[in-house]
């Protein structure tokens, strides 16, 4: 079945800096690949997502970016502001139906420091 | 978007009792959901997926008499956890996919279960 891991488990930036956040997924049929933040005790929430298809995606300071060749995709954070401090996780559709079934990565916590 | 609620928000139940959690998507019908777990700070862990009108489908793992998942109608799925101990206590959350292949899931506000 689908493996996802995550790297890092933690990571400290100063307000400003980029974050990066890396993925690899073991399902080479996997085309549907999103990324969630998620602060405590509340539910994950969509921040980006990116097909198959395509080899990166941009919406403002968020970008995604997939080699499907090597199976793995990143986050890419800039200019990093205080209320991006979170756990982000990384996911995987497993299979090239996308049921809306996911498997997560570990999760890294993201301490933005102002 | 598309809104999926959870229902309790919290609950805290007795060893040995069961708990229902109910996920139901608003506006939008889901043939589909799926039920997932979460530690503290761990990551989401996939239960089972449940199928409108017919079984569930767990993983590896998860016992199907524990965990009983029923997807009665379009927009209703439950997770009753039977025999409740105090290691059952966690964070479960459902989702559902509104559209076709490659749309986004979207996640209940999650149950908070303690189990005393």
């Amino acid at each position: 079945g689908e493996n996802v891991e995550q790297h890092p488990s933690t990571l400290s930036v100063q307000e400003g800096d980029s974050a990066v956040i890396k993925c690899t997924y073991s399902d080479s049929a996997s085309n549907y690949f999103p990324w969630y933040k998620q602060e405590l005790g509340k539910r994950p929430q969509l921040i980006i997502d990116i097909r198959s298809n395509v080899g990166e995606k941009k919406d403002q300071r968020i970008a995604v970016t997939l080699n499907k060749t090597a199976k793995h995709f990143s986050l890419h954070i800039t200019e990093t502001q205080p209320e991006d401090s979170a756990v982000y996780f990384c996911a995987a559709s497993p299979g090239s139906s996308n049921t809306g079934k996911l498997i997560f990565g570990q999760g890294t916590t993201l301490q933005v420091k102002p | 978007g598309a809104v999926v609620s959870q229902h309790p928000s919290r609950v805290i139940c007795k060893s040995g009792t069961s708990v229902k959690i109910e996920c139901r998507s608003l506006d939008f019908q889901a043939t589909t959901m799926f039920w997932y777990r979460q530690f503290p700070k761990q990551s989401l862990m996939l239960m089972a997926t449940s199928n409108e009108g017919s079984k569930a489908t767990y993983e590896q793992g998860v016992e199907k008499d524990k965990f009983l998942i029923n997807h009665a109608s379009l927009t209703l799925s439950t997770l009753t956890v039977t025999s409740a101990h105090p290691e059952d206590s966690s964070f479960y959350i459902c989702s559902a996919r509104r559209g076709g292949a490659g749309t986004e899931a979207f996640f209940g506000q999650g149950t908070r279960l303690t189990v005393v």
